[in-house]
């Protein structure tokens, strides 16, 4: 089946700090992925996505490279803002199209 | 356009008591998606449709569930009779044939709680 595993939070940064979250996943089939984010007390929004082997989906100065040989495909900003504090999740879709979540990571940035 | 509408956004009912949740998918797309949101589970697949037949519903969680897609632009999540355990974020996505993307664009969500 399909799965998908990302760190555990909560992440604490400061303001302008590096961030990475991890996300591996586990796929029949040739996968599309996506990242997700979820600001308090509202749905889900597609923040950036790829959907082949080292496509690189970038969007508000995140990035997440599509990396088979390891299964992975880690959130990067190289910057962070106050802005950015919510729940990032990494997810997959493949043939049944339904999305396939992971746990969600809380993404905490402090002043 | 209005993006993916759900009502309502809140739900507070009693055990029991037949709870009804509604969505309103993006004009044009084809497919529909039921997620529900807990603590314990995160975010997992109820059932979805496309062009309004049930494709999978292997997530509903028993048959006190039930989910209908009438037409292209509506769709129903109906649960009856609820259980406390059934208190979760409820949300609808939608999404269109399109290349291998699948994107699917959420709702707001309906935050149930059943006393």
């Amino acid at each position: 089946g399909n799965s998908v595993t990302q760190m555990e939070g909560p992440v604490t940064l400061s303001e302008e700090a590096f961030l990475t979250i991890n996300c591996t996943y586990t796929a029949t089939g040739y996968p599309s992925l996506f990242w997700y984010v979820q600001y308090p007390g509202e749905g889900l929004q597609l923040l950036l996505k790829a959907t082949k082997a080292d496509d690189k989906g970038s969007n508000k100065g995140f990035e997440a490279t599509y990396r088979k040989e390891t299964t992975s495909f880690h959130l990067e900003k190289g910057s962070v803002q106050v802005s950015d504090s919510a729940v990032y999740f990494c997810a997959l879709s493949v043939l049944r199209r339904a999305l396939t979540f992971g746990s969600g990571t809380r993404l905490q940035v402090q002043p | 356009d209005a993006g993916v509408i759900q009502s309502p956004r809140h739900e507070v009912t009693e055990m029991g008591q037949e709870v009804t949740l509604r969505c309103k998918p993006i004009s044009g797309h084809d497919y529909l998606f039921w997620y529900r949101q807990t603590m314990m589970r995160g975010l997992e697949l109820l059932i979805y449709f496309n062009n309004n037949v049930p494709i999978d519903d292997s997530g509903m969680p028993e048959d006190r569930f039930s989910a209908k897609m009438p037409n292209a632009s509506f769709s129903t999540l109906k649960i009856q009779p609820s259980e406390p355990r059934d208190s979760a974020v409820y949300f609808c996505a939608s999404s269109w044939t399109s290349g291998r993307s699948n994107e699917q664009f959420f709702g707001p969500g309906t935050r149930l709680t059943v006393l």
